[in-house]
């Protein structure tokens, strides 16, 4: 099982729509978790941290479960410029932070 | 948000040559940075780990004398792709954190071996 794992997609939504990824992790010690956008030929950028009791951005929505080893990445109203690759990325534990990144998933939202 | 350059942003090379790319934090101390490689619709690949003044722990798989690391001051970080092959053409993405925080990153390099 890999580390982290996402369903590549792409989700293909109206403009207006709310849509959600999740992304699996493997290590039930893991500590941190956020969620990066990235556009095409660009570099990620941060878009959420994602904790236990869960955050809310604007449109954006982020949770943990902990139980269940996954977290979730909710968008509501979604805009045509939503559309990009969101990353999860999972952090290890132990003090090392060392980052592992999930493949993304393809968001297309076409008006 | 903090700050993260690279350069060059795009480097087209000769099978054999060596290839060095520059990361740096330009508005703050970057303790620890990041390098990765990512192929086309593939994910960011972690390729090695820099703490300022120490050698880079890498991952598995991937040649320490083949992608040298330097991380010399805590503003900048060296990848320097040896010998490079077609195989090696990627999109490679430095990031970089202060004390474990958030990770910032370059804006990358696109490497064309031919």
């Amino acid at each position: 099982r890999k580390e982290v794992e996402q369903d590549p997609g792409p989700f293909n939504v109206p403009e207006g729509a709310t849509v959600a990824f999740n992304c699996t992790y493997s290590n039930s010690a893991s500590q941190s978790f956020f969620w990066y956008r990235q556009d095409c030929r660009k570099e990620p950028k941060l878009l959420m941290s994602v904790y236990s009791s869960g955050n809310e951005d604007g449109r954006f929505t982020a949770q943990l479960n902990r139980a269940s080893q996954y977290i979730s990445l909710l968008i509501r109203d979604s805009k045509l410029s939503d559309s990009a690759t969101y990353l999860c990325v999972v952090y290890r534990s132990g003090g090392s932070y060392i980052p592992t990144f999930g493949r993304g998933t393809s968001l297309i939202v076409h008006p | 948000g903090a700050v993260v350059s690279q350069h060059p942003s795009w480097v087209i090379c000769k099978s054999g040559t060596s290839v060095k790319i520059e990361c740096r934090s330009l508005d703050f101390q970057a303790t620890t940075m990041f390098w990765y490689r990512q192929f086309p619709k593939q994910s960011l690949m972690l390729m090695a780990t820099s703490n300022e003044g120490s050698k880079a722990t890498y991952e598995q798989g991937v040649e320490k004398d083949k992608f040298l690391i330097n991380h010399a001051s805590l503003t900048l970080s060296t990848l320097t792709v040896t010998s490079a092959h077609p195989e090696d053409s990627s999109f490679y993405i430095c990031s970089a954190s202060f004390l474990g925080s958030e990770q910032y990153f370059g804006p990358g390099t696109r490497l064309t071996v031919t």
